[in-house]
């Protein structure tokens, strides 16, 4: 199965600036690749899928870009509702898998 | 809205087994896949296996063959995940997940996960 690992584990951002998330996959997943936002007590909630396109809602400031192996999400100003921990997961492959998520914490 | 709406925690025996269901509404049920994704507190997310309920095929990830059952009802909309022979590694927020799927050579794949129910914590003690 294919292994997804994200970096860093945890991030340190002030209000209004920039996060950008890593993940990585162990072998190419094509563009078959989403990310996902859960806060504590929540289920997750889909952001991003095929790599680059935003889901239902999701504000025009989460960004997904890559391709193959190398996949990055990036807000561009975080907003207080954006602390929580980002999951991506690829579905190119049986099974899904997901990566271990970066959690993204107030400085 | 699509929404899917898990039953309530349970608390079981190791040994035991635990039946959880999730009952869609606002979409169309036949149309996608419902899987199962479990979270074991303070941990990522896994994916357990998944059923297509038009064709009532479940698929189930290697680690929980032979202990995960998954079935659906097309009649009430609603999908269950059995998980049997339950330990306390087994405690954590097991989820419903609604994804877009294809088929090709005989074989179906699931998307990206669109809508989650709300979580059922299962825990497992003695």
């Amino acid at each position: 199965e294919i292994v997804m690992t994200q970096s860093p584990a945890t991030l340190s951002v002030s209000p209004g600036e920039r996060a950008t998330l890593s993940c990585r996959a162990s072998q190419s997943v094509s563009s078959n690749l989403a990310w996902y936002q859960q806060k504590p007590g929540q289920a997750p909630r889909l952001l991003i899928y095929g790599a680059s396109t935003r889901a239902t809602g999701i504000p025009a400031r989460f960004s997904g870009s890559g391709s193959g192996t190398e996949f990055t999400l990036t807000i561009s100003s975080l907003q207080s509702e954006d602390f929580a921990v980002y999951y991506c997961q690829q579905y190119n492959n049986w099974p899904p898998t997901f990566g271990p998520g970066t959690k993204v914490d107030i400085k | 809205q699509v929404q899917l709406v898990q039953s309530g925690a349970e608390v079981k025996k190791p040994g035991s087994s635990v039946k959880v269901s999730c009952k869609a509404s606002g979409g169309t049920f036949s149309s996608y896949a419902i899987s199962w994704v479990r979270q074991a507190p303070g941990q990522g997310l896994e994916w357990m296996g998944g059923i297509i309920p038009i064709f009532g095929t479940a698929n189930y990830a290697q680690k929980f063959q032979g202990r995960v059952t998954i079935t659906a009802d097309e009649s009430t909309s609603t999908a269950y995940m059995e998980l049997s022979s339950l330990r306390s590694e087994d405690t954590a927020v097991y989820y419903c997940a609604r994804a877009p799927y294809h088929c090709s050579g005989g074989s179906c794949y699931y998307y990206y996960f669109d809508y989650w129910g709300q979580g059922t914590l299962v825990t497992v003690s003695s």
